[in-house]
């Protein structure tokens, strides 16, 4: 069946715009993670949903960052007022509970390349 | 200091070569212990899991957890080209959900 996927594959903006990321989840998975992949930090949890909720988003790294999830599938990360440090591979992730306990595996999608400029 | 630490150094191996990947972590509340392949330009995808110290085998992959000293490893034996790829130890909490990641390994296997 179809895997996570991730759109846009590659995003090039400039500093200071809006950006919006995308990632449709395994159909009937539940749960659904995004994180941030770069080069000195490697990856890095965001922000975890299940279902529409999110009971963690500890890991976002500022108040220019959001995500919400609609209808328990599509989950959409939006990244205001970008700044050239915000460069990263945005990963995300689904599982088909994602509760306790913690065994499942990810599924993770390509991810989205930022580039800001 | 990181949760996790993996030594992020590239490992160029002859095929048929024994590769060795290790990470250590600070938090002793860490009990669901992963480790991810992701090839170039893809997501990460599953590798292995342990739960207990140990080893665990799967095929031509060993997976070791050393509790006691914080300590995880991955082996890969007999090495093939096909093993090329970054290799991310993960880990988690009991009853949360987060992955906490190693910083990876990028593993080239020469023919």
């Amino acid at each position: 069946g179809a895997g996570v996927s991730q759109s846009p594959s590659n995003k090039v903006t400039e500093k200071g715009k809006d950006v919006e990321l995308r990632c449709d989840p395994i159909s009937g998975h539940t749960a659904l993670y995004w994180y941030r992949q770069s080069l000195g930090q490697g990856l890095e949890f965001l922000i975890y949903f299940q279902g529409n909720s999110a009971p963690d988003k500890s890991g976002l790294p500022s108040d220019r960052f959001s995500a919400e999830r609609t209808g328990g599938s599509v989950s959409t990360l939006t990244i205001q007022r970008t700044q050239q440090e915000d460069s990263a591979v945005y990963l995300c992730a689904s599982t088909s509970r994602g509760g306790y306990p913690n065994v499942e595996t990810q599924y993770f999608g390509p991810g989205t390349r930022l580039l800001v400029l | 200091q990181k949760e996790v630490e993996q030594d992020p150094g590239p490992l160029s191996v002859p095929e048929g070569a024994i590769v060795s990947l290790n990470c250590t972590y600070s938090n002793s509340a860490f009990q669901y212990f992963m480790w991810y392949r992701q090839y170039s330009r893809k997501g990460p995808e599953l590798l292995m899991y342990t739960y207990s110290s140990g080893n665990k085998e799967d095929g031509r992959f060993t997976a070791q957890v050393d509790k006691s000293s914080k300590y995880i490893s991955l082996f890969i034996r007999d090495s093939q080209p096909s093993d090329s790829a970054t290799y991310l130890c993960a880990m988690s909490h009991y009853g949360n959900n987060r992955l906490a990641f190693g910083k990876g390994n990028q593993v080239v296997v020469i023919p």
